[in-house]
């Protein structure tokens, strides 16, 4: 149950957009449509923004979203704002029947 | 209003057990999976474990596979998480998130504040 990889930090200018990636393997990510994403600010519990690969919570900015190809699925920002400085994990369900996280990304808006 | 409030953390020693609790309101609770994750002092998520709507289908991460034990009474909305054996390293801020439905093979939708778990002599 090795956690997925994400680049440890990606940085944009307000207006900009960013994508943050998540590599796992055949057996979790590549085998499932069960990605989601979660955001994290400093001190609080995680947020969900996206499921199942692509869909956005009622309630999510549609400046969210998500896809993926092959073992490697992937989070856009667009029109980054102060906001959305935060930390942000991805997760998918695995052959194991466990669930397993990324390994996180902070996002700083410069 | 969906709530989850986490209890039962504290500071313990090494190689004793500690029961977590998250009592549920808002919503239906025995139509929803469940799941526990932790977060160690200043580093990412990590998933510990996973239990259906009725307690039939329950999973683990290997790292507590064998030492932690999920459970859930519906009458109580409540779950709860049974920590024998613990390790320095199984200190954490322990979530409670309630699944998108009934098999935790779905995301967490909504998660409580979480109980600090520190395991130090």
């Amino acid at each position: 149950q090795s956690a997925l990889t994400q680049p440890a930090s990606v940085s944009g200018s307000p207006g900009q957009s960013i994508t943050i990636s998540c590599t796992g393997t055949s057996s979790d990510v590549g085998g499932y449509n069960y990605v989601s994403w979660y955001q994290q600010h400093p001190g609080k519990a995680p947020k969900l923004m996206i499921y199942d690969v692509s869909n956005r919570p009622s309630g999510v900015s549609n400046r969210f979203s998500g896809s993926k190809s092959g073992n490697t699925a992937s989070l856009t920002i667009s029109g980054l704002q102060a906001e959305d400085e935060a930390d942000y994990y991805c997760s998918s369900y695995t052959s194991s029947s466990t669930q397993v996280f990324g390994t996180g990304t902070k996002v700083t808006v410069l | 209003e969906v709530q989850l409030v986490e209890s039962g953390g504290g500071l313990v020693q090494p190689g004793r057990s500690l029961r977590l609790s998250c009592a549920a309101s808002g919503f239906t609770f025995d139509d929803y999976a469940m799941h526990w994750v932790r977060q160690a002092p200043g580093k990412g998520l990590e998933w510990v474990s996973g239990i259906s709507w009725n307690s039939g289908s329950i999973g683990y991460a290997d790292s507590v596979k064998g030492r932690f034990t999920i459970s859930r009474d519906n009458a109580k909305n409540s779950l709860y998480l049974q920590m024998n054996s613990l390790r320095a390293e199984d200190t954490a801020l322990y979530y409670c998130a309630k699944a998108y439905n009934w098999n935790f093979h779905s995301h967490m939708d909504v998660w409580g504040k979480g109980t600090t778990v520190t395991v130090s002599s």
